[in-house]
């Protein structure tokens, strides 16, 4: 299994914030597992932001909610998040994360996304 | 939402000790918590979950114990490739969260 982040490194003030995590390998376990967004902001701790399943059925951590999507496209292999309305403190390394039951067991290398003007 | 304590934020030891690690959470979450290891620049890596059941792969010296609201990561014997950062995740509920981390020096 190979989880890819992709997306731009830096983010305007206010603008959305669009990441996409490609998936490959393993493909028998695509349906069986979630596939989720954590966020580590620089030399801090680790937050779960929200995550989805194959069929689309999305869940969002609440204090995000209102300004975050998580999107799948089974005919890619990928899924995205869209956080929009962005600010500083959405600056962070951005995980992609295999979720299977109650564990994140299987993690991309990540992505660092910088809010700044 | 369940309240998550780890302790302590950072811990000084030496090859050989054996270390430590207290994760409590403020609702019980039966055995439904999981630790993970980060090391500077790499992504965190599955150790432990179900409280006590080894990830693929993680040596015999790292093993969890406790259940309820009080966890506890041990490592009988630190080796240098086990300075790293530690994280508690337990799991109540639809909102998974994670212990502020144990950075674990020389």
């Amino acid at each position: 299994l190979q989880l890819q982040e992709s997306g731009p490194g830096l983010v305007k003030p206010s603008e959305t914030l669009s990441l996409t995590c490609a998936v490959s390998g393993d493909s028998a376990s695509r349906n069986t597992y979630r596939w989720a967004w954590i966020r580590q902001p620089p030399g801090k701790g680790l937050e779960w932001i929200g995550d989805i399943s194959y069929s689309g059925s999305a869940s969002y951590t609440p204090s995000l909610k209102s300004r975050l999507t998580i999107s799948v496209d089974t005919s890619t292999d990928q899924f995205s998040l869209r956080l929009s309305s962005v600010t500083a403190a959405d600056t962070a390394i951005y995980y992609c994360v295999r979720f299977y039951g109650s564990v994140f067991d299987f993690w991309g290398q990540g992505t660092m996304v910088t809010i700044s003007s | 939402d369940i309240l998550v304590t780890q302790s302590p934020s950072t811990l000084s030891a030496s090859v050989g000790d054996r270390v430590t690690i207290t994760c409590r959470t403020s609702q019980s979450v039966r055995s439904w918590l999981a630790w993970y290891q980060q090391k500077p620049g790499q992504a965190p890596k599955l150790l432990i979950y179900r409280a006590s059941d080894l990830a693929t792969g993680v040596p015999s010296r790292f093993s969890g114990r406790g259940s309820g609201t009080e966890f506890t990561l041990i490592i009988s014997s630190l080796q240098p490739d086990d300075f790293a950062t530690y994280y508690c995740q337990p799991f109540h509920g639809d909102s998974p969260t994670f212990g502020q981390g144990t950075r674990v020096e020389l």
